[in-house]
């Protein structure tokens, strides 16, 4: 069965560096997404893209996060300057369609550590 | 927006013994997704079921949306089965799912 992959699997970083998470989506979705969760809270939706576009953000997502789909298989989130509290896990997502109200498949997620 | 409440909030269950954990959601919903996060916080995509029956193994889910709650059962549990499950929903025609708090589940082997 397809399935969304993440690499890598745990990163660490220091405060202030910048860090790209990649993600490579099953083959035939179109529209990407990522979503966030800090240790022991809950997952909570940053960002969908869709052509080349961001279709819809979340408040959570601001200036210091970017995303691309730089060719036809990946699809990243970089985070310019990283802070303390951008410690989380972090999960890549792919569906067919837009709208949540298709099923969205998950990667397995990249743990971000930043000291 | 839409409420998504997860129950029990933990579960400590003697290995071999059966569960059911339940998602209760205050709206009508399009999707409802289950998840397994492991030990190691990895999700793994457990049933898409907005509605009906699914079985998958040890595991099956059931959403009744008239009345707004999903059910997932896990039969003979086992060790490999602890970790936090996620219920996760559609909201408001946009883009994203909204998870709730999900269940903690303990199995001693």
């Amino acid at each position: 069965e397809p399935e969304v992959t993440q690499t890598p699997s745990h990163q660490v970083t220091q405060m202030g560096q910048e860090v790209i998470l990649r993600c490579v989506p099953i083959s035939n979705h179109l529209y990407f997404y990522w979503y966030r969760q800090i240790l022991g809270q809950k997952v909570e939706f940053l960002v969908s893209f869709y052509n080349n576009e961001i279709s819809e953000k979340s408040e959570i997502f601001d200036d210091q996060f970017s995303v691309e789909r730089p060719d036809g298989s990946n699809f990243t989130l970089k985070i310019r300057s990283t802070k303390l509290e951008d410690s989380a896990m972090y999960f890549c997502a792919s569906s067919q369609f837009l709208a949540a109200s298709y099923e969205q498949y998950f990667g397995p997620g990249t743990r971000l550590t930043v000291t | 927006g839409i409420q998504v409440e997860q129950s029990p909030p933990d579960l400590i269950l003697q290995e071999g013994a059966n569960s059911t954990l339940r998602c209760n959601f205050s709206d009508s919903v399009n999707n409802l997704q289950w998840f397994h996060q492991n030990p190691w916080g990895q999700l793994i995509n457990l049933f898409y079921i907005p509605s009906g029956t699914k079985q998958n193994g040890r595991l099956s889910a059931t959403t009744v949306a008239t009345e707004r709650y999903s059910l997932l059962y896990i039969s003979s549990s086992q060790t490999t089965d602890s970790g936090v499950y996620f219920c996760a929903v559609d909201g408001n025609r946009d883009d994203k799912i909204i998870f709730g708090k999900g269940t903690r589940l303990h199995i001693l082997p």
